[in-house]
Protein backbone atom coordinates (compact mmCIF):
# COMPACT_ATOMS: atom_id res chain seq x y z
CA UNK A 1 0.00 0.00 0.00
CA UNK A 2 1.12 3.42 -0.97
CA UNK A 3 2.14 5.67 1.65
CA UNK A 4 3.24 9.58 2.17
CA UNK A 5 5.49 10.54 5.27
CA UNK A 6 6.00 13.78 5.93
CA UNK A 7 8.46 14.21 9.08
CA UNK A 8 8.00 17.81 10.08
CA UNK A 9 4.90 18.67 11.97
CA UNK A 10 5.29 22.45 12.60
CA UNK A 11 8.18 24.98 10.76
CA UNK A 12 8.60 28.18 11.63
CA UNK A 13 11.00 30.26 9.21
CA UNK A 14 11.33 34.38 9.24
CA UNK A 15 10.12 35.89 5.91
CA UNK A 16 12.16 36.18 3.16
CA UNK A 17 13.85 32.91 4.80
CA UNK A 18 13.91 30.29 1.91
CA UNK A 19 12.11 27.03 2.95
CA UNK A 20 11.85 23.30 2.05
CA UNK A 21 9.08 20.74 3.49
CA UNK A 22 9.99 17.37 3.34
CA UNK A 23 7.67 14.47 1.64
CA UNK A 24 8.85 10.75 1.40
CA UNK A 25 6.65 8.15 -0.14
CA UNK A 26 6.25 5.05 -0.43
CA UNK A 27 4.96 3.50 -3.68
CA UNK A 28 5.26 0.47 -6.10
CA UNK A 29 4.93 2.10 -9.52
CA UNK A 30 6.04 5.32 -10.79
CA UNK A 31 4.17 7.66 -8.49
CA UNK A 32 2.16 10.77 -8.95
CA UNK A 33 3.14 13.34 -6.38
CA UNK A 34 0.99 16.72 -5.65
CA UNK A 35 1.33 19.61 -3.00
CA UNK A 36 -1.60 20.98 -1.56
CA UNK A 37 -2.02 24.89 0.60
CA UNK A 38 -4.98 24.71 3.12
CA UNK A 39 -5.69 27.79 4.87
CA UNK A 40 -7.27 28.06 8.33
CA UNK A 41 -11.12 26.72 7.93
CA UNK A 42 -10.50 26.37 3.53
CA UNK A 43 -10.52 23.91 1.28
CA UNK A 44 -6.82 22.47 -0.53
CA UNK A 45 -5.44 24.07 -3.40
CA UNK A 46 -3.14 22.59 -5.60
CA UNK A 47 0.07 23.86 -5.48
CA UNK A 48 1.82 21.86 -8.28
CA UNK A 49 1.93 18.04 -9.21
CA UNK A 50 4.54 15.72 -10.94
CA UNK A 51 3.46 13.01 -13.37
CA UNK A 52 6.53 12.71 -15.37
CA UNK A 53 9.20 14.29 -16.98
CA UNK A 54 11.54 16.82 -15.58
CA UNK A 55 11.89 16.34 -12.10
CA UNK A 56 12.15 19.61 -11.16
CA UNK A 57 8.35 20.94 -10.86
CA UNK A 58 7.09 24.65 -10.90
CA UNK A 59 3.80 25.60 -8.86
CA UNK A 60 2.14 28.48 -8.34
CA UNK A 61 3.09 31.15 -5.47
CA UNK A 62 6.74 30.65 -6.23
CA UNK A 63 6.64 26.85 -5.42
CA UNK A 64 8.99 24.22 -6.50
CA UNK A 65 9.34 20.95 -6.20
CA UNK A 66 11.81 17.71 -7.42
CA UNK A 67 11.08 14.66 -7.99
CA UNK A 68 14.27 12.24 -6.26
CA UNK A 69 13.86 8.31 -7.13
CA UNK A 70 16.74 7.41 -5.48
CA UNK A 71 15.44 8.71 -1.79
CA UNK A 72 11.59 8.12 -2.42
CA UNK A 73 10.96 12.47 -1.69
CA UNK A 74 9.26 15.15 -3.02
CA UNK A 75 10.28 17.94 -0.93
CA UNK A 76 9.03 21.49 -1.49
CA UNK A 77 10.99 24.33 -1.80
CA UNK A 78 10.08 27.94 -1.79
CA UNK A 79 13.40 30.42 -1.95
CA UNK A 80 11.72 33.39 -0.06
CA UNK A 81 9.09 32.91 2.43
CA UNK A 82 5.80 35.40 2.88
CA UNK A 83 4.01 36.02 5.36
CA UNK A 84 0.93 34.89 3.23
CA UNK A 85 2.81 31.57 2.61
CA UNK A 86 1.57 30.40 6.45
CA UNK A 87 -0.63 27.25 5.99
CA UNK A 88 -0.62 23.45 6.18
CA UNK A 89 0.95 21.73 3.43
CA UNK A 90 0.08 18.39 2.21
CA UNK A 91 2.21 16.05 0.38
CA UNK A 92 -0.21 13.62 -1.57
CA UNK A 93 0.59 10.30 -3.49
CA UNK A 94 -1.78 9.51 -6.47
CA UNK A 95 -2.60 6.10 -7.71
CA UNK A 96 -5.10 4.71 -10.56
CA UNK A 97 -4.78 5.49 -14.43
CA UNK A 98 -4.59 8.93 -13.75
CA UNK A 99 -3.79 9.48 -9.70
CA UNK A 100 -6.85 10.50 -9.01
CA UNK A 101 -7.01 8.10 -5.86
CA UNK A 102 -5.19 10.30 -3.29
CA UNK A 103 -3.09 9.45 -0.20
CA UNK A 104 -2.29 12.44 2.13
CA UNK A 105 0.85 12.70 4.58
CA UNK A 106 -0.34 14.48 8.00
CA UNK A 107 0.70 17.68 6.85
CA UNK A 108 3.24 20.39 7.96
CA UNK A 109 1.88 23.65 8.97
CA UNK A 110 3.91 26.45 8.31
CA UNK A 111 4.47 29.55 10.78
CA UNK A 112 5.77 32.66 9.30
CA UNK A 113 7.84 35.30 11.80
CA UNK A 114 7.56 38.51 10.77
CA UNK B 1 -16.80 28.88 -13.55
CA UNK B 2 -17.60 27.75 -9.92
CA UNK B 3 -15.34 25.20 -8.23
CA UNK B 4 -16.62 22.75 -6.17
CA UNK B 5 -19.40 23.42 -4.11
CA UNK B 6 -19.72 22.27 -0.79
CA UNK B 7 -22.94 22.43 2.07
CA UNK B 8 -23.25 23.50 4.81
CA UNK B 9 -20.09 24.50 5.63
CA UNK B 10 -20.60 23.91 8.87
CA UNK B 11 -23.47 21.78 10.45
CA UNK B 12 -23.85 20.77 14.00
CA UNK B 13 -25.84 17.15 15.29
CA UNK B 14 -26.51 15.62 18.19
CA UNK B 15 -25.70 11.74 18.70
CA UNK B 16 -27.94 9.29 16.80
CA UNK B 17 -29.15 12.15 14.01
CA UNK B 18 -28.59 11.84 10.49
CA UNK B 19 -26.37 14.14 9.04
CA UNK B 20 -26.30 15.15 4.98
CA UNK B 21 -23.44 17.02 3.53
CA UNK B 22 -24.41 17.62 -0.10
CA UNK B 23 -21.31 18.46 -2.87
CA UNK B 24 -21.64 20.07 -6.21
CA UNK B 25 -18.62 19.19 -8.61
CA UNK B 26 -17.20 21.63 -11.07
CA UNK B 27 -18.80 22.37 -14.54
CA UNK B 28 -17.67 19.59 -16.44
CA UNK B 29 -16.66 16.98 -13.64
CA UNK B 30 -17.99 13.60 -14.09
CA UNK B 31 -16.13 12.49 -10.87
CA UNK B 32 -16.87 12.89 -7.39
CA UNK B 33 -14.21 12.01 -4.61
CA UNK B 34 -14.85 12.52 -0.54
CA UNK B 35 -12.19 12.77 1.98
CA UNK B 36 -12.38 13.21 5.86
CA UNK B 37 -10.03 15.24 7.41
CA UNK B 38 -9.64 13.99 11.56
CA UNK B 39 -8.23 16.79 14.16
CA UNK B 40 -4.73 17.50 13.15
CA UNK B 41 -4.35 14.35 10.68
CA UNK B 42 -4.25 14.46 6.80
CA UNK B 43 -7.08 13.67 4.94
CA UNK B 44 -8.05 10.32 4.52
CA UNK B 45 -9.58 9.12 1.20
CA UNK B 46 -13.70 7.41 1.19
CA UNK B 47 -15.32 6.78 -1.66
CA UNK B 48 -15.32 7.65 -5.73
CA UNK B 49 -18.36 8.05 -7.37
CA UNK B 50 -19.35 8.57 -10.91
CA UNK B 51 -22.81 9.68 -11.65
CA UNK B 52 -25.19 6.93 -10.65
CA UNK B 53 -21.93 4.86 -10.23
CA UNK B 54 -19.93 3.72 -6.50
CA UNK B 55 -16.47 3.11 -8.32
CA UNK B 56 -14.16 2.62 -5.50
CA UNK B 57 -15.61 2.80 -1.80
CA UNK B 58 -12.43 0.98 0.35
CA UNK B 59 -12.34 4.33 2.36
CA UNK B 60 -15.75 4.17 3.68
CA UNK B 61 -16.54 3.18 7.55
CA UNK B 62 -18.88 -0.59 6.81
CA UNK B 63 -21.51 1.02 8.70
CA UNK B 64 -24.12 4.12 9.02
CA UNK B 65 -22.28 6.02 6.30
CA UNK B 66 -23.50 5.94 2.43
CA UNK B 67 -22.72 7.97 -0.51
CA UNK B 68 -24.61 8.65 -4.03
CA UNK B 69 -23.83 10.42 -7.30
CA UNK B 70 -27.24 10.61 -8.91
CA UNK B 71 -27.86 11.64 -12.34
CA UNK B 72 -29.30 15.13 -11.80
CA UNK B 73 -28.29 16.86 -8.56
CA UNK B 74 -25.51 17.10 -6.45
CA UNK B 75 -23.30 14.49 -4.80
CA UNK B 76 -24.57 13.16 -1.15
CA UNK B 77 -22.61 11.95 1.56
CA UNK B 78 -24.91 10.50 4.56
CA UNK B 79 -24.02 9.46 7.70
CA UNK B 80 -26.54 7.71 10.16
CA UNK B 81 -27.17 7.21 13.89
CA UNK B 82 -23.91 9.75 13.90
CA UNK B 83 -21.48 9.30 17.18
CA UNK B 84 -18.84 12.16 18.48
CA UNK B 85 -15.97 10.77 16.28
CA UNK B 86 -17.90 11.46 13.22
CA UNK B 87 -16.71 15.10 14.22
CA UNK B 88 -14.51 16.18 11.42
CA UNK B 89 -14.07 18.16 8.05
CA UNK B 90 -15.34 16.73 5.01
CA UNK B 91 -13.84 17.18 2.19
CA UNK B 92 -15.46 16.53 -1.32
CA UNK B 93 -13.14 17.07 -4.78
CA UNK B 94 -14.15 16.70 -8.37
CA UNK B 95 -12.23 15.60 -11.38
CA UNK B 96 -12.77 15.37 -15.18
CA UNK B 97 -11.17 12.38 -15.46
CA UNK B 98 -8.62 13.34 -18.14
CA UNK B 99 -5.28 12.18 -17.90
CA UNK B 100 -3.26 14.57 -15.73
CA UNK B 101 -5.77 16.41 -14.18
CA UNK B 102 -5.52 16.52 -10.38
CA UNK B 103 -8.34 16.69 -7.83
CA UNK B 104 -10.21 20.37 -7.16
CA UNK B 105 -11.10 20.24 -3.78
CA UNK B 106 -14.22 22.33 -2.15
CA UNK B 107 -13.82 24.14 1.29
CA UNK B 108 -15.16 21.47 3.18
CA UNK B 109 -18.26 20.60 5.71
CA UNK B 110 -17.18 20.87 9.18
CA UNK B 111 -19.47 18.15 11.27
CA UNK B 112 -19.84 18.61 14.48
CA UNK B 113 -21.44 15.91 16.97
CA UNK B 114 -22.53 17.24 20.13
Amino acid sequence: AQSVTQPDIHITVSEGASLELRCNYSYGATPYLFWYVQSPGQGLQLLLKYFSGDTLVQGIKGFEAEFKRSQSSFNLRKPSVHWSDAAEYFCAVGEGSSGDKLTFGTGTRLAVRP
Amino acid sequence: NAGVMQNPRHLVRRRGQEARLRCSPMKGHSHVYWYRQLPEEGLKFMVYLQKENIIDESGMPKERFSAEFPKEGPSILRIQQVVRGDSAAYFCASSPKQTNSPLHFGNGTRLTVT
